[in-house]
């Protein structure tokens, strides 16, 4: 069964507005989180990362949230621009393991 | 380099055909991991080097995959006796030391994407 849900498999915004990413995890083990961004032919990037000590980091127009209770992280762009058009990627991993564990990606689509 | 590298970056096999395909992971980079991403799938583990020691390969799929990083820089997953199911793009990752330890990223190359026929 899947760990890591990403319900949503595309989303589009108008540029300028927000961009709301949204991943489920299923064990409570996972003490670390990162979103991935990655373009047609090319390998993910890293984008931004949370540890589960906090609930909150934002790093210029991408901000990660935590909710431990419910499992569940978002990733916010704001304010959204084409550029930003791509799969993301929400990853997981569990204290003292070195894999991640990725969800199925949302493709997201700015409009200009 | 100033990436990751992998090569090839396309690869066609018949089905039985054994392939090999390449990582150069970033200078200095101690650990390597590969993972196989199916079409509209996530990346998914595969295996785990720090220096030339494979630490982990819980995530091969069968014994007809097999990693290698014998000096510890480049690296080889050969898939033997290739089959439909193998077609995937494979990835190959780095970073400085590991992940667990000091919540390194993974840098990430482009792939080889294998299609098997």
């Amino acid at each position: 069964d899947q760990q890591v849900k990403q319900n949503s498999p595309s989303l589009s915004v108008q540029e300028g507005r927000i961009s709301i990413l949204n991943c489920d995890y299923t064990n409570s083990m996972f003490d670390y989180f990162l979103w991935y961004k990655k373009y047609p032919a090319e390998g993910p990037t890293f984008l931004i990362s949370i540890s589960s000590i906090k609930d909150k980091n934002e790093d210029g127009r991408f901000t990660v949230f935590l909710n431990k209770s419910a499992k569940h992280l978002s990733l916010h762009i704001v304010p959204s621009q084409p550029g930003d058009s791509a799969v993301y990627f929400c990853a997981v991993r569990q204290g003292g393991s070195e894999k991640l564990v990725f969800g199925k990606g949302t493709k997201l689509t700015v409009n200009p | 380099g100033a990436g990751v590298s992998q090569s090839p970056r396309y690869k066609v096999a018949k089905r039985g055909q054994d392939v090999a395909l390449r990582c150069d992971p970033i200078s200095g980079h101690v650990s390597l991991f590969w993972y196989q991403q199916a079409l509209g799938q996530g990346p998914e583990f595969l295996t785990y080097f720090q220096n030339e020691a494979q630490l982990d390969k819980s995530g091969l799929p069968s014994d007809r995959f097999f990693a290698e990083r014998p000096e510890g820089s480049v690296s080889t997953l050969k898939i033997q006796r290739t089959q439909q199911e193998d077609s995937a793009v494979y990835l190959c990752a780095s970073s400085l030391f590991g992940v667990a330890a000091t919540n390194e990223k993974l840098f990430f190359g482009s792939g080889t994407q294998l299609s098997v026929l």
